[in-house]
């Protein structure tokens, strides 16, 4: 199975920030990775998949780049909407495996 | 709009069984593959299982290969997961998504919650 380190688990950002959330894969995926934003009670909310691509809809202050085993995402400009947790998940292989989760908070 | 309502969670003790379902509407349910994806509570997201277009193809995560069975009825729109020898670490909130092959889960319904124990 294909192992997602992700980090940090937790971070602190005031309204403004740029903030980044890095993926590393146990072996490349091919650029196959998404990443989710959740938040309490809610279900996940698909932000960016294959690596980069922006779902419809979603800010152009989320961002997404890597390649190989190394991913990052990012959060330009942090709202206070944008207080959630996020994940990467990647969908190169089965079983599926999603990172442990960020929680991103307002400092 | 697209859809998707999971039903039959709720407490169970351990060993038992129990069947999840998951309703959906607002789009052609056949045109998706379709995925249980859980959550125990306070923790991360885990992929359970995945079922193709028709049902020809599952795939299933390593901590329920063999217990759990994913199936789907297309004439009812209708997802189950079938969840036998349920253990305490299965205690999770469940949800199904619809992705494509080779997509990341886009649609995702609310979860029901699996509480097994004694």
């Amino acid at each position: 199975d294909i192992q997602m380190t992700q980090s940090p688990p937790s971070l602190s950002a005031s309204l403004g920030d740029k903030v980044t959330i890095t993926c590393q894969t146990s072996q490349n995926i091919n650029k196959y990775i998404a990443w989710y934003q959740q938040k309490p009670g809610k279900a996940p909310r698909l932000l960016i998949g294959f690596t980069s691509r922006l779902v419809s809809g979603i800010p152009s202050r989320f961002s997404g780049s890597g390649s190989g085993r190394d991913y990052s995402f990012s959060i330009s400009n942090v709202e206070s909407e944008d207080i959630a947790s996020y994940y990467c998940l990647q969908y190169d292989n089965s079983p599926w495996t999603f990172g442990g989760g960020t929680k991103l908070e307002l400092k | 709009e697209v859809q998707l309502v999971e039903s039959g969670g709720g407490l169970v003790q351990p060993g038992r069984s129990m069947k999840l379902s998951c309703a959906a509407s607002g789009f052609t349910f056949s045109d998706y593959y379709m995925a249980w994806v859980r959550q125990a509570p306070k923790k991360g997201l885990e992929w359970v299982a995945s079922i193709s277009y028709e049902g020809s193809s599952t795939y299933y995560g390593d901590s329920v290969k063999g217990r759990f069975t994913i199936s789907r009825d297309n004439a009812k729109s209708t997802l189950y997961l079938q969840m036998n020898s349920l253990r305490s670490e299965d205690t999770a909130t469940y949800y199904c998504a619809r992705h494509l092959a080779m997509m990341p889960p886009a649609y995702w319904g609310q979860g029901t919650l699996v509480t097994v124990s004694s």
